[in-house]
């Protein structure tokens, strides 16, 4: 079983509705991170928050907006999306301590599909 | 900017063992870790190399080269189970780790 919890496991939505997805760990991790996943390709990174604030963007669409309300919540909101951003969206954690890496952990992802 | 390169499928024998290379490019350098993803699930974390040299963990085994820009994981005892896409991931500066486009490993009996 994962440690990094994410909600809802399924969606599908129409190109004018409005969603979001959320993700939550309790390991105490200060570095939460949102990836897209499409089929037999890599995860891609799309946003970092590091101790709640917004550290990388990779030049993601604005109708992709990340939140971060605490150190163990992230949401990604969705809004005016296209059928070509149907993927899987990944949430992973990980400590920040310095120069220390940690490896990420991920969450199982939530499948979603644009209509 | 960075570039990470491995092979996109491999085939091997249950029991045999089997290596699977990365070979990158980068402009900062804080780690190569690697990760195994089960189809439709989440990457699981298996080895990370900062320094050269080979880490081993039980079955899996993973070796950096810093100054050729090169990486291996090794798989040993092969099991059915293993079979999955093998992600090789560097992570440059900040908490930005970029994957490699993956390596399907099928294991046949």
């Amino acid at each position: 079983d994962t440690e990094v919890t994410q909600t809802p496991k399924h969606l599908v939505m129409g190109m004018t509705n409005k969603k979001s997805l959320k993700c939550e760990q309790h390991m105490g991790h200060r570095a939460m991170y949102w990836y897209k996943q499409k089929a037999k390709k890599p995860p891609e990174l799309m946003f970092v928050y590091s101790y709640e604030k917004l550290s990388i963007n990779e030049s993601v669409p604005s109708r992709f907006s990340p939140e971060c309300p605490n150190s163990s919540l992230l949401n990604l909101h969705l809004h005016a999306l296209q059928p070509e951003d149907s993927a899987l969206y990944l949430c992973a954690s990980s400590q920040e301590q310095g120069n220390y890496n940690s490896p990420l952990h991920f969450g199982n992802g939530t499948r979603l599909t644009v209509t | 900017g960075q570039n990470i390169d491995q092979p996109t499928e491999m085939t091997a024998t249950e029991g045999a063992i089997v290596q699977i290379n990365c070979t990158y490019q980068t402009s900062g350098f804080n780690g190569l870790f690697w990760y195994q993803q089960h189809a439709g699930e989440a990457p699981t974390f298996l080895s990370y190399n900062v320094l050269d040299g080979l880490e081993e963990k039980g079955r899996f085994s993973s070796f950096l080269s810093r100054s050729k820009g090169y990486s291996y994981l090794l798989l040993k005892e092969l099991q059915m189970k293993d079979s999955a896409s093998y992600l090789c991931a560097l992570k440059a500066a900040g908490n930005k780790l970029t994957f490699g486009g993956g390596t399907r490993v099928l294991v046949k009996p």
